[in-house]
């Protein structure tokens, strides 16, 4: 099966500037998260979708991060405007459901470093 | 709220010598449990997980509810176990946690 894919693999942008992120899950996943990786760290979870709804969002940064999910399938991240402390690697993920049995599933992630 | 926690960053060993990856969990419920790994220049990806309780490339995990453990452990370590892993707690209502991660490598 094809795997997670993620687009672009690597960005840099200034502080202040917006930029987006791209998934495209599973075949026939319908769980969908966005991770957050800082170098060093683990991955944390920004936001999770059932299809098209919003399960979590609660470590979403919202005043500058939104996510959407509009036909259930892929999914966009975006950060508007950057901070310095939005360096880091974001990680799209899926799951055949929302299940806390299911493994998740990810793609390369996108490297992003704020100037 | 629920934590993960990984006490090692980076972990030596020799070639055959046994390795045991520590993970503690803090969490209220019923917790489900994952191992996964990330190899240099690979997706992070699935290696075992506590209901399956199984035995993937040779390494185990067992959950210990009574010291809220979950460690992963190989009798025999080879140098293609070099890797980065990372446990990682879910269950019920709350989200997916991951460890900050054990950077694993196998002297030849």
């Amino acid at each position: 099966e094809a795997g997670v894919a993620q687009s672009p693999r690597y960005k840099i942008i200034e502080k202040r500037q917006s930029v987006a992120f791209w998934c495209n899950p599973i075949s026939g996943h319908a769980t969908l998260y966005w991770y957050q990786q800082i170098l060093g760290q683990g991955p944390k979870l920004l936001i999770q979708f059932q299809n098209n709804g919003v399960v979590d969002d609660s470590q979403l940064p919202k005043d500058r991060f939104s996510a959407e999910r509009l036909k259930g399938v892929d999914s966009t991240l975006k950060i508007q405007p950057a901070k310095l402390e939005d360096s880091a690697v974001y990680l799209c993920a899926s799951s055949l459901g929302r299940g806390w049995d299911q493994p998740q599933h990810f793609g390369d992630g996108t490297r992003l470093s704020i100037l | 709220a629920q934590r993960v926690t990984q006490p090692e960053k980076l972990l030596s060993v020799f070639k055959g010598a046994p390795v045991e990856l520590k993970c503690n969990y803090s969490y209220s419920g019923s917790p489900e449990l994952f191992w996964y790994v990330q190899y240099s220049r690979q997706r992070l990806q699935l290696l075992l997980r506590h209901i399956s309780r199984e035995s993937i490339k040779g390494f185990t995990a067992d959950l210990n509810k009574g010291e809220t453990s979950f460690h992963l452990k190989k009798p025999f370590a080879q140098e293609e176990d070099s890797a980065m892993y990372y446990c990682s707690l879910g269950g019920g209502s709350y989200i997916p946690t991951f460890g900050r991660g054990t950077s694993l490598i196998v002297h030849p």
